[in-house]
Protein backbone atom coordinates (compact mmCIF):
# COMPACT_ATOMS: atom_id res chain seq x y z
CA UNK A 1 0.00 0.00 0.00
CA UNK A 2 2.42 2.59 -0.91
CA UNK A 3 4.18 2.96 2.46
CA UNK A 4 0.97 3.66 3.91
CA UNK A 5 -0.53 3.04 7.30
CA UNK A 6 -3.66 3.46 9.19
CA UNK A 7 -4.34 2.99 12.89
CA UNK A 8 -6.76 1.48 14.39
CA UNK A 9 -7.43 -0.70 11.28
CA UNK A 10 -11.17 -0.98 13.43
CA UNK A 11 -12.87 0.81 15.96
CA UNK A 12 -15.86 0.23 18.43
CA UNK A 13 -16.80 3.08 19.72
CA UNK A 14 -20.10 4.87 21.62
CA UNK A 15 -21.83 7.86 20.85
CA UNK A 16 -20.10 10.84 22.31
CA UNK A 17 -16.72 9.88 22.89
CA UNK A 18 -13.58 11.10 20.97
CA UNK A 19 -11.89 8.95 18.40
CA UNK A 20 -8.70 9.85 16.39
CA UNK A 21 -7.94 8.35 13.47
CA UNK A 22 -4.01 7.82 12.56
CA UNK A 23 -2.58 8.36 8.77
CA UNK A 24 1.27 7.52 8.64
CA UNK A 25 3.29 7.50 5.44
CA UNK A 26 6.70 6.89 4.72
CA UNK A 27 7.11 8.36 0.80
CA UNK A 28 7.19 11.94 1.91
CA UNK A 29 4.34 12.80 -0.44
CA UNK A 30 3.42 16.92 0.31
CA UNK A 31 -0.43 16.18 -0.30
CA UNK A 32 -2.62 13.79 2.61
CA UNK A 33 -6.29 12.99 2.08
CA UNK A 34 -8.76 11.84 4.42
CA UNK A 35 -12.14 10.02 2.64
CA UNK A 36 -15.10 7.92 4.11
CA UNK A 37 -16.52 5.42 1.95
CA UNK A 38 -20.14 4.37 2.69
CA UNK A 39 -22.48 2.16 0.82
CA UNK A 40 -23.57 3.99 -2.00
CA UNK A 41 -21.67 6.63 -1.76
CA UNK A 42 -18.50 5.78 -3.21
CA UNK A 43 -15.68 7.95 -1.65
CA UNK A 44 -16.09 11.50 -0.12
CA UNK A 45 -13.27 13.95 0.97
CA UNK A 46 -13.11 14.57 4.59
CA UNK A 47 -10.35 16.67 4.64
CA UNK A 48 -7.15 17.00 3.62
CA UNK A 49 -3.68 18.46 3.68
CA UNK A 50 -1.16 20.66 1.13
CA UNK A 51 1.73 20.72 3.39
CA UNK A 52 2.46 20.56 7.61
CA UNK A 53 -0.30 22.68 9.22
CA UNK A 54 -1.71 23.12 5.76
CA UNK A 55 -4.99 21.62 5.86
CA UNK A 56 -8.53 22.22 3.69
CA UNK A 57 -12.06 21.19 3.99
CA UNK A 58 -14.02 18.53 1.65
CA UNK A 59 -17.65 17.78 1.07
CA UNK A 60 -18.21 16.30 4.11
CA UNK A 61 -16.15 18.04 6.75
CA UNK A 62 -18.98 18.86 9.70
CA UNK A 63 -18.18 16.62 12.59
CA UNK A 64 -14.38 16.05 11.44
CA UNK A 65 -11.26 17.75 12.02
CA UNK A 66 -7.76 17.32 11.52
CA UNK A 67 -4.02 17.87 12.01
CA UNK A 68 -0.84 17.63 10.40
CA UNK A 69 2.18 18.30 12.23
CA UNK A 70 4.91 16.56 10.64
CA UNK A 71 4.83 15.50 6.97
CA UNK A 72 4.46 12.01 7.70
CA UNK A 73 1.52 12.04 9.66
CA UNK A 74 -2.49 13.27 9.18
CA UNK A 75 -5.01 13.04 11.88
CA UNK A 76 -8.23 12.52 11.89
CA UNK A 77 -10.29 13.34 14.86
CA UNK A 78 -14.19 12.98 15.63
CA UNK A 79 -14.93 15.49 18.83
CA UNK A 80 -17.84 13.58 19.45
CA UNK A 81 -18.75 10.70 17.74
CA UNK A 82 -22.05 10.01 16.11
CA UNK A 83 -23.81 7.53 14.34
CA UNK A 84 -24.03 8.81 11.56
CA UNK A 85 -20.07 8.32 11.14
CA UNK A 86 -19.99 5.27 11.08
CA UNK A 87 -18.18 4.19 7.95
CA UNK A 88 -14.71 2.78 6.46
CA UNK A 89 -11.64 5.99 6.57
CA UNK A 90 -8.85 6.03 3.78
CA UNK A 91 -6.06 8.04 3.95
CA UNK A 92 -4.56 8.31 0.98
CA UNK A 93 -1.30 10.80 -0.13
CA UNK A 94 -0.24 12.19 -3.28
CA UNK A 95 2.50 14.02 -4.65
CA UNK A 96 2.03 16.21 -7.32
CA UNK A 97 0.18 18.96 -5.94
CA UNK A 98 -3.07 18.95 -8.60
CA UNK A 99 -2.03 22.13 -9.82
CA UNK A 100 -2.73 22.41 -14.40
CA UNK A 101 -0.27 20.06 -15.00
CA UNK A 102 -0.17 17.84 -12.46
CA UNK A 103 -1.90 14.83 -12.24
CA UNK A 104 -2.68 13.77 -8.75
CA UNK A 105 -2.37 10.20 -8.77
CA UNK A 106 -2.87 9.22 -5.16
CA UNK A 107 -2.55 6.18 -3.28
CA UNK A 108 -4.54 4.73 -0.47
CA UNK A 109 -3.80 2.87 2.88
CA UNK A 110 -6.00 -0.23 3.64
CA UNK A 111 -8.89 1.76 5.29
CA UNK A 112 -10.13 1.88 8.76
CA UNK A 113 -13.70 0.55 10.03
CA UNK A 114 -14.98 2.66 12.71
CA UNK A 115 -18.44 1.50 14.00
CA UNK A 116 -20.34 4.35 16.32
CA UNK A 117 -22.78 2.73 18.75
CA UNK B 1 -24.47 14.94 -6.07
CA UNK B 2 -21.28 13.57 -7.29
CA UNK B 3 -19.02 14.64 -9.79
CA UNK B 4 -18.28 11.39 -11.16
CA UNK B 5 -21.56 8.66 -11.62
CA UNK B 6 -20.47 5.25 -13.32
CA UNK B 7 -22.70 3.43 -15.20
CA UNK B 8 -23.66 0.62 -14.02
CA UNK B 9 -23.57 -0.05 -10.35
CA UNK B 10 -22.83 -4.22 -11.08
CA UNK B 11 -21.95 -5.51 -13.92
CA UNK B 12 -21.65 -9.93 -13.85
CA UNK B 13 -19.54 -11.68 -16.60
CA UNK B 14 -18.17 -14.85 -17.60
CA UNK B 15 -14.26 -15.25 -17.57
CA UNK B 16 -12.58 -14.21 -21.35
CA UNK B 17 -15.47 -11.52 -21.99
CA UNK B 18 -15.20 -7.38 -22.34
CA UNK B 19 -16.42 -5.40 -19.44
CA UNK B 20 -17.35 -1.62 -20.26
CA UNK B 21 -18.02 0.89 -17.53
CA UNK B 22 -18.63 4.24 -17.98
CA UNK B 23 -18.16 7.35 -16.10
CA UNK B 24 -20.15 10.67 -16.11
CA UNK B 25 -19.04 14.09 -15.03
CA UNK B 26 -20.34 17.82 -14.47
CA UNK B 27 -18.05 20.12 -14.09
CA UNK B 28 -14.39 20.79 -16.41
CA UNK B 29 -11.68 18.66 -15.44
CA UNK B 30 -8.01 18.53 -15.72
CA UNK B 31 -7.71 14.53 -15.71
CA UNK B 32 -10.07 11.95 -15.16
CA UNK B 33 -8.45 8.51 -13.55
CA UNK B 34 -9.51 4.73 -12.42
CA UNK B 35 -9.03 3.51 -9.52
CA UNK B 36 -9.89 -0.75 -8.43
CA UNK B 37 -10.89 -1.52 -5.53
CA UNK B 38 -10.86 -5.34 -3.76
CA UNK B 39 -12.70 -6.50 -1.27
CA UNK B 40 -11.91 -5.05 2.07
CA UNK B 41 -8.59 -3.62 0.53
CA UNK B 42 -7.92 0.48 -0.15
CA UNK B 43 -8.54 1.68 -3.97
CA UNK B 44 -5.64 0.59 -6.18
CA UNK B 45 -4.81 3.22 -9.36
CA UNK B 46 -5.59 2.06 -12.74
CA UNK B 47 -4.83 5.03 -15.40
CA UNK B 48 -5.12 8.38 -15.74
CA UNK B 49 -6.19 10.07 -18.98
CA UNK B 50 -5.62 13.54 -19.64
CA UNK B 51 -8.41 15.93 -20.58
CA UNK B 52 -6.59 16.64 -23.89
CA UNK B 53 -6.27 13.09 -24.38
CA UNK B 54 -9.10 10.98 -26.13
CA UNK B 55 -7.92 7.03 -25.74
CA UNK B 56 -5.30 5.79 -23.37
CA UNK B 57 -3.94 1.88 -22.81
CA UNK B 58 -2.25 -0.30 -19.97
CA UNK B 59 -2.43 -3.77 -21.10
CA UNK B 60 -5.97 -4.92 -20.86
CA UNK B 61 -7.22 -1.62 -19.92
CA UNK B 62 -8.65 0.82 -22.17
CA UNK B 63 -9.95 3.99 -21.50
CA UNK B 64 -11.51 6.59 -23.59
CA UNK B 65 -12.61 10.05 -22.68
CA UNK B 66 -15.08 12.64 -23.85
CA UNK B 67 -14.69 15.70 -23.18
CA UNK B 68 -17.46 16.95 -25.31
CA UNK B 69 -19.75 14.69 -23.14
CA UNK B 70 -18.16 14.64 -20.16
CA UNK B 71 -18.14 10.74 -20.20
CA UNK B 72 -15.39 8.29 -19.78
CA UNK B 73 -15.22 4.31 -20.33
CA UNK B 74 -13.27 1.83 -18.95
CA UNK B 75 -12.87 -1.35 -21.03
CA UNK B 76 -11.57 -4.27 -19.69
CA UNK B 77 -10.44 -7.18 -22.26
CA UNK B 78 -10.18 -10.71 -21.81
CA UNK B 79 -11.50 -10.66 -18.20
CA UNK B 80 -10.11 -12.68 -15.55
CA UNK B 81 -11.52 -13.73 -12.31
CA UNK B 82 -8.72 -12.06 -10.78
CA UNK B 83 -10.74 -8.67 -12.46
CA UNK B 84 -13.50 -9.00 -9.82
CA UNK B 85 -13.69 -5.51 -7.83
CA UNK B 86 -15.33 -2.52 -7.86
CA UNK B 87 -13.98 0.43 -10.24
CA UNK B 88 -14.28 4.06 -9.30
CA UNK B 89 -13.93 6.97 -11.53
CA UNK B 90 -12.42 10.33 -10.13
CA UNK B 91 -11.95 13.37 -11.63
CA UNK B 92 -9.34 16.25 -10.66
CA UNK B 93 -11.12 19.75 -11.52
CA UNK B 94 -9.69 21.71 -13.93
CA UNK B 95 -9.89 24.85 -10.91
CA UNK B 96 -10.21 25.26 -7.22
CA UNK B 97 -9.53 22.62 -5.22
CA UNK B 98 -6.96 20.11 -5.16
CA UNK B 99 -8.42 16.70 -4.52
CA UNK B 100 -9.95 14.48 -6.41
CA UNK B 101 -13.91 13.61 -6.69
CA UNK B 102 -14.96 10.06 -7.05
CA UNK B 103 -17.81 8.50 -8.29
CA UNK B 104 -19.97 5.76 -6.45
CA UNK B 105 -18.57 2.56 -8.61
CA UNK B 106 -19.56 -0.13 -10.75
CA UNK B 107 -18.90 -3.44 -9.02
CA UNK B 108 -17.81 -6.22 -11.64
CA UNK B 109 -17.88 -9.77 -11.05
CA UNK B 110 -16.17 -12.03 -13.15
CA UNK B 111 -17.83 -15.77 -13.01
CA UNK B 112 -14.65 -18.65 -13.48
Amino acid sequence: DAGITQSPRHKVTETGTPVTLRCHQTENHRYMYWYRQDPGHGLRLIHYSYGVKDTDKGEVSDGYSVSRSKTEDFLLTLESATSSQTSVYFCAISETSGRVGGYNEQFFGPGTRLTVL
Amino acid sequence: SQQGEEDPQALSIQEGENATMNCSYKTSINNLQWYRQNSGRGLVHLILIRSNEREKHSGRLRVTLDTSKKSSSLLITASRAADTASYFCATKRDTGRRALTFGSGTRLQVQP
